[in-house]
């Protein structure tokens, strides 16, 4: 069964770059896209955005200006940066499973606590 | 983008009662629709998708229906294992969005 584990710091400045990456077992990362989702108290579940190995992104448009993503397939992992973060960005962040297609989120990985502060 | 409603946002039921969730679209989504249930300190754990499609190892006693803008999900006898906080999801376009959540609460 595939698992997802996210890592990266769990405090970050304002104005700097949020990164994290989540490491993928038990499956190829060349089949399925691959999300970020935050969770936060005052704005529920939102998704950021997904990969395909080859490359190719889809973000969301109320976060695009400040995302990327990467992958390494050789490493099976793929990464997350959110540049010019602010309070509003301290959430749980997850990585996740996305099916081809229609984008089904299926298989999440247990989440990371950000918190941007000084 | 696509607003999803999840009414109510709290529920309160007891043990063996039957649950119903509803999650309104803003826009059609035809059978795009997925349920998600939460347990606090954890990831959400995919229940139900493409609407009424159980995902496998789920209990029967989950079940979804609907299609275009308006879902439910059904709990048909609450276990004690059930109290959680559900979402519904739309995958049919992007951004992909999720309701607000509904909390079910011990009575």
């Amino acid at each position: 069964q595939v698992q997802l584990q996210e890592s990266g710091p769990g405090l970050v400045k304002p104005s700097e770059t949020l990164s994290l990456s989540c490491t993928v077992s038990g499956g190829s990362i060349s089949s399925y896209y691959w999300s970020w989702i935050r969770q936060s108290p005052g704005k529920g579940l939102e998704w950021i955005g997904y990969m395909f190995y080859s490359g190719s992104t889809n973000y969301n448009p109320s976060l695009k200006s400040r995302v990327s993503m990467s992958i390494d397939t050789s490493k099976n992992q793929f990464s997350l940066n959110l540049s010019s973060v602010t309070a509003a960005d301290t959430a749980v962040y997850y990585c996740a499973r996305t099916a081809l297609g229609r984008a089904l989120i299926d298989y999440w990985g247990q989440g990371t606590l950000v918190t941007v502060s000084s | 983008d696509i607003q999803m409603t999840q009414s109510p946002s709290t529920l309160s039921a007891s043990i063996g009662d039957r649950v119903t969730i509803t999650c309104r679209a803003s826009q059609s989504i035809s059978s795009w629709l997925a349920w998600y249930q939460q347990k606090p300190g954890k990831a959400p754990k995919l229940l139900i998708y493409k609407a009424s499609s159980s995902e496998t190892g789920i209990p029967s006693r989950f079940s979804g229906s609907g299609s275009g803008t308006e879902f439910t999900l059904t709990i048909s006898s609450l276990q004690p294992d059930d109290f959680a906080t559900y979402y519904c999801q739309q995958y049919s376009s992007s951004p992909l969005t999720f309701g607000g959540g509904t909390k079910v609460e011990i009575k």
